[in-house]
């Protein structure tokens, strides 16, 4: 049972360029979020899906988009690295009960 | 707004030495609430949750917290803390509905003096 599955763990991107981090899911959750952490903020909601074919923003959308490609894969791209981007990246899914968490990827952007 | 407070930022307690965690909540109405501990490196794991019920919850790892509706607060608390339990904890709120969120606190991070 692999839970919240996302890739890459590491990344260090130049300012400019951009990428896309996976997350998948197999526990057949309907929602699932986007976070990002940084040192003593918590973890601040980028994008959450309630559902397949459903996003919203969250606290701190700007700079990022989502895709909810089906039920299992949502998706965080970053069109144009900042620096300011710098942070480890959550995602989770949620069964209403309790959320389920990735191990979370930590984006460096130079 | 909604928003959810860990006023202590950093907390050392003694092994073998009670610990009580705070955190403070604002919604319009009674969240579901959970506390959720992060070690170093790793993901969150769910410690504990309360949605009704008795207000007194227990969790794992020898973890409890108690809802008080009157303070709007959800406190983590457990009786003899272990070095194992070195590690960051997480308040968490969240109003279930069509477009469910969950919102986290800042977070207190914990340290366990020998």
């Amino acid at each position: 049972n692999a839970g919240v599955t996302q890739t890459p763990k590491f990344q260090v991107l130049k300012t400019g360029q951009s990428m896309t981090l996976q997350c998948a899911q197999d526990m057949n959750h309907n929602s699932m979020y986007w976070y990002r952490q940084d040192p003593g903020m918590g973890l601040r909601l980028i994008y959450y899906s309630a559902s397949e074919g459903t996003t919203d923003k969250g606290e701190v959308p700007n700079g990022y988009n989502v895709s909810r490609l089906n039920k299992r894969e949502f998706s965080l791209r970053l069109e144009s690295a900042a620096p300011s981007q710098t942070s480890v990246y959550f995602c989770a899914s949620d069964r209403a009960t309790e959320a389920f968490f990735g191990q979370g990827t930590r984006l460096t952007v130079v | 707004a909604q928003s959810v407070t860990q006023p202590d930022i950093h907390i050392t307690v003694s092994e073998g030495a009670s610990l009580e965690l705070r955190c403070n909540y604002s919604y319009g109405a009674t969240p579901y609430l959970f506390w959720y501990v992060q070690s170093p490196g790793q993901g969150l794991q769910l410690l504990l949750k309360y949605f009704s019920g008795d207000t007194l919850v227990q969790g794992i790892k020898g973890f409890e917290a108690e809802f008080k509706r009157s303070q709007s607060s959800f406190n983590l608390r457990k009786p003899s803390v272990h070095w194992s339990d070195a590690a960051e904890y997480f308040c968490a709120v969240a109003l279930y509905s069509s477009a469910s969120k969950i919102i986290f606190g800042s977070g207190t991070r914990l340290s366990i003096r020998p």
